[in-house]
This record gives C-alpha cells, structure tokens and sequence, in this order.
C-alpha cells in the first residue's frame, strides 16, 4: 500500500522559532494535505494542495507541493504556544471522495 | 460552522459484543467516510460511503464492519463480534462532494475500548 513518511518524528521548539517538517511518499499523489490533531480530537485540515509545485499559505503556515508529486513540506512561522500537537501530511488520489492516507505523524511541542 | 458530531464520545464494551458508532455528517454533505486510529498511530481509512452504498474500502473493513446511513442525517459503523485489537478513536469525515477541492471534514472521534 501507500506510504508516506514523515520527519521528524518529534520535535520540540521555543517559542517564537520557525518550524519545518516534511514527508515523502512511495508513490505519487494528486492532492497534498496537511491536518493538525490536538490530544482526543479529530485531525482539522490546515491546508490542501492541487498542482506540482504550488505553494499555499495559511497565516503563519506555508505549504508545498514537491514537483515530482511524492513530497511535501509544511513551514510554521514564528511558534506560538497553542501550535503544540501532531500534524499529520495525508495524500489523496484524484476525486474528492477518495480516501485520505495519513502520514505517520510530527509531534510538535513549543516551550514557551 | 457546521461540524461533524459522533456520539458516544468513549465507549466500552467486551470483547465479542456488537457496537455501533454513531456520526451526524455536515447536512449539505454526500460522501461520507469512517477511519480509525490505534493509541499512538496514524489515522487509517477504512470506507467510504456515497448514495447509500459502499464506494471503497480497505482491508481492515472486513465483514464484522458494516455501515449504514438509516435516515437523512445519521451515518453508522457497527463492529459485529468486537476484538481487544478493535480499541481505537473512530473518526467519522463527510466531504460535500468528489470534486477534486471538497475536503474531508473530520468529527472529534469516539474512543472505543475492548475489554
């Protein structure tokens, strides 16, 4: 099956520092996510990509879509206390109502 | 903002009961979807569902799973005959429709333990 892989697996930051993490897939993917999961809640989509090489912002996050469509990275910009928890990259295949494959998962902790 | 909503939030159960999982989808959605995530894992597909029929499936839904979406609003994942290897948060998603730019919305998931 699909694999995507992320790195790093944790991290811990200060706050106020920029953040980086990246993920690669086995194979290619036509739309590129990236979900947050805070503890017991359910993952919140961040940002979606749709073509090779686009990049798209959301606030303080900046995401990427590799051009060889098996990667992707995800920029947070300035850390802030209530960025701690896991974010997960995800990959979709082509419609809208196929199914999600969820990477492994960056463990985000800020240190005020 | 319309959510997605699963009840029960925690639920318990012995081993080789049935369960059944309870999602009221966003009211102008089509698709609808359910995943699951053991402790410390990441979130796995495992059906989708669209004008009241599977339209995939992974390996992990097998034949203790089945869906149902018994009225306009509910949407249901029933565990036949639970396995202490079933404890996990359940996620229940809905998309408007399966264009390429109508994302999966996710609920708060319902934690299901097997004893």
């Amino acid at each position: 099956g699909q694999q995507l892989n992320q790195s790093p697996q944790s991290m811990f930051i200060q706050e106020g520092e920029d953040v980086s993490m990246n993920c690669t897939s086995s194979s290619i993917f036509n739309t590129w996510l990236w979900y947050k999961q805070d503890p017991g809640e359910g993952p919140v989509l961040l940002i979606a990509l749709y073509k090779a090489g686009e990049l798209t912002s959301n606030g303080r996050l900046t995401a990427q879509f590799g051009i060889t469509r098996k990667d992707s990275f995800l920029n947070i910009s300035a850390s802030i206390p209530s960025d701690v928890g896991i974010y997960f990259c995800a990959g979709r295949d082509s419609g809208g109502y196929q199914k999600v494959t969820f990477g492994t998962g960056t463990k985000l902790q800020v240190i005020p | 903002e319309p959510e997605v909503t699963q009840t029960p939030s925690h639920q318990v159960t012995q081993m080789g009961q049935e369960v059944i999982l309870r999602c009221v989808p966003i009211s102008n959605h089509l698709y609808f979807y359910w995943y699951r995530q053991i402790l410390g894992q990441k979130v796995e597909f495992l059906v989708s569902f669209y004008n009241n029929e599977i339209s995939e499936k992974s390996e992990i839904f097998d034949d203790q799973f089945s869906v149902e979406r018994p009225d306009g609003s509910n949407f249901t994942l029933k565990i036949r005959s639970t396995k202490l290897e079933d404890s996990a948060m359940y996620f229940c998603a809905s998309s408007v429709g399966d264009s390429g730019s109508n994302e999966q919305y996710f609920g708060p998931g319902t934690r299901l333990t097997v004893t």
